[in-house]
Order: C-alpha cells, then sequence, then structure tokens
C-alpha cells in the first residue's frame, strides 16, 4: 500500500521567511504533484515532478527518487500563500491511475 | 492552460434524494477523470476512475450503486449520489488527466444531506 506522509502538519510563519514543506512516500512512482488548496476547498496543481527540480516564481520543488522524498520551498513568503499544500503522487503498481494524497500542510504566513 | 469546471460548488439536499455533480474539461479532451471525497481534516481519497465510453472503475469500499458515475463524451463527467444519508455529507472533487499526464481538478462541490 502506498504511504504518502507530510511534514509538518501545521506551520505558521511570519512573512518574509523561507518555507520547506517535505513529503515522503513509500512505493515506486511515475510522477509527484504539488497542490495548493485553497480554503474554499478549489485545488491549484503547482507542480508535476518525475526527477529533478522545477522553479515558478516563489516557489520551487525538488525530489529525490532514490530516496522517495521530495520537497516544496517558498521563498520570501506572503500572507496570500497561506493555503494547504499537498503532495500527491502517482504510482507505478498496480497499472494505478488515479493520484494518492497526503494530508496536507496547513500553511499559515502572518504579516 | 486546462481548466475543469465543476458544478454545482455547494448543494444541500434531503436524506433519501439524489445529487447529479458535473466535471467539464473546457478546452482539452479527458480521456480519464477522477473523482475524489474528502472529509474535514482529511487526505483527498479516490473514489473512482472514470474513462470515456467505458464502465467506472471503483475504489475498495465504494458502492458504485451508490455512487453513480457516467462519463458519456470526452468532456464531461458526472457523479450521482443516490439515496444520499447525512453520512455522504463531504466534499467531492473531480480531476480530469490531459495527454500530458499533469491534472487539472475542478473546484469541487460541498454536499451537506439534512
Amino acid at each position: 500500500k502506498n504511504e504518502v506522509e507530510q511534514s509538518p502538519q501545521n506551520l505558521t510563519a511570519q512573512e518574509g521567511e523561507f518555507i520547506t514543506i517535505n513529503c515522503s512516500y513509500s512505493v515506486g512512482i511515475s510522477a509527484l504533484h504539488w497542490l495548493q488548496q485553497h480554503p474554499g476547498g478549489g485545488i491549484v496543481s503547482l507542480f508535476m515532478l518525475s526527477s529533478g527540480k522545477k522553479k515558478h516564481g516563489r516557489l520551487i520543488a525538488t525530489i529525490n527518487i532514490q530516496e522517495k522524498h521530495s520537497s516544496l520551498h517558498i521563498t520570501a513568503s506572503h500572507p496570500r500563500d497561506s493555503a494547504v499544500y499537498i503532495c500527491a503522487v502517482r504510482s507505478l503498481e498496480g497499472g494505478a491511475d488515479g493520484l494518492t494524497f497526503g494530508k496536507g500542510t496547513h500553511l499559515i504566513i502572518q504579516p | 492552460g486546462a481548466v475543469v469546471s465543476q458544478h454545482p460548488s455547494r448543494v444541500i439536499c434531503k436524506s433519501g434524494t439524489s445529487v447529479k455533480i458535473e466535471c467539464r474539461s473546457l478546452d482539452f479532451q479527458a480521456t480519464t477523470m477522477f473523482w475524489y471525497r474528502q472529509f474535514p481534516k482529511q487526505s483527498l481519497m479516490l473514489m473512482a476512475t472514470s474513462n470515456e465510453g467505458s464502465k467506472a472503475t471503483y475504489e475498495q469500499g465504494v458502492e458504485k450503486d451508490k455512487f453513480l458515475i457516467n462519463h458519456a463524451s470526452l468532456t464531461l463527467s458526472t457523479l450521482t449520489v443516490t439515496s444520499a444519508h447525512p453520512e455522504d455529507s463531504s466534499f467531492y472533487i473531480c480531476s480530469a488527466r490531459a495527454q500530458t499526464a499533469s491534472y487539472t481538478f475542478g473546484s469541487g462541490t460541498r454536499l451537506t444531506v439534512v
């Protein structure tokens, strides 16, 4: 069974701080996604990774396939970054097609 | 970019009635659509995978007769919660996968059964 663990579960930081959210998974994957869920529930896809590193604006995502670990970084954090960040993976096992999700990291950036 | 439209965003229904949720890909063809459910402070859980023109594949523990999924075209999938009960109250969200293998999510539907 594929387990996706995220840490921390909750994170409160001051505006401008560098934020790191971690994700570990237990099985081989074809891709890892970082998602942002807003208070209303809507989900935005931030990154899809299968190797290396991706950058979009102030967001950076890295993945280490051998260690089954990924990190999402936010530089110069801002209150509008406050949201739940979710790691999701697509497993290689059993022809699985859907994503398996972590429980999310609830991020609050205080002004 | 790819957009998935999900309606309604909120619905309140009486126990025993049925509710239909629509998920539509607006600017791309989605051969596969997924339906997820999220209880408060819990992970999104995959309910079923829907392929255009074929029967949906349900995850273990999800009742296919209760959660009817129809994927009649490459741009539309519907989830019907039949004979809804208060325990079906949840946040339901769809996603569609394009050929690029990226997933685009709908905005979700908050279902409350009273």
